[in-house]
């Protein structure tokens, strides 16, 4: 059973520009969701995808969007992006919503200069 | 709204001696889930311990177990036997059990040093 991965693992972008993050979530996992955590911080909630739709949100701004593919792996897009978007950004998949157990993938390093 | 709260910024234990974690949180709600994750400079958070909130009897895993006080709403992990490899940020973080989105709120973390 492979784990969840992500890419790329380290990513430098200017002020402005757009980002996509990837995650593949592990074998037989239907729900996927993100976090972004900034330095020296918890992560925080992003959003969460559940079969392809979108069934939750956190207090992110909508130039954070998703998509989640029919095999389960998803993307992050960050648009217009910001200085404070610098982050570490993680994807956790489950096997179901009501499925208690999130399994992380090693994160995306995002720096915005 | 919930929150998580980790007052330990950063923590220190002496090789094979005993640590505790704290963690306090706040909530309405009666069903919700409780998790330990761990992560090292890797990265990768890993699940240490969880803990079902309908469970009166504290979890345990090896050298993990956890004090949960429900009516406190306090969650502390002690690591026994502290070893080398136990160095890390750790994570304390809530999950409601209610429908709707699962997501997992988290503490701001303490970080472990294991001294030699």
């Amino acid at each position: 059973e492979t784990g969840v991965t992500q890419s790329p693992t380290h990513l430098i972008k200017t002020r402005g520009q757009q980002v996509t993050l990837r995650c593949s979530s592990q074998s037989g996992h239907n729900t996927v969701s993100w976090y972004q955590q900034a330095l020296g911080q918890g992560p925080q909630f992003i959003f969460q995808y559940y079969r392809e739709e979108e069934n939750g949100r956190g207090n992110f701004p909508p130039r954070f969007s998703g998509l989640q593919f029919p095999n389960y792996s998803s993307e992050l897009n960050v648009n217009a992006l910001e200085l404070d978007d610098s982050a570490l950004y993680l994807c956790a998949s489950s096997r179901g919503l009501e499925t208690y157990e999130q399994y992380f993938g090693p994160g995306t390093r995002l720096t915005v200069t | 709204a919930q929150t998580v709260t980790q007052s330990q910024p950063e923590m220190s234990v002496q090789e094979a001696e005993t640590v505790t974690l704290s963690c306090t949180y706040d909530t309405s709600e009666s069903d919700y889930y409780l998790f330990w994750y761990k992560q090292p400079p890797s990265r990768q958070m890993i699940l240490v311990i969880r803990q079902e909130a309908y469970k009166q009897q504290n979890a345990t895993e090896n050298r993990f177990s956890v004090n949960f006080q429900k009516a406190a709403k306090s969650f502390s992990l002690k690591i026994s036997d502290s070893q080398l490899g136990d160095a890390a940020m750790y994570f304390c973080a809530y999950r409601s059990g209610t429908s709707g989105t699962y997501k997992y709120i988290f503490g701001t973390g303490t970080r472990l040093k294991v001294l030699a």
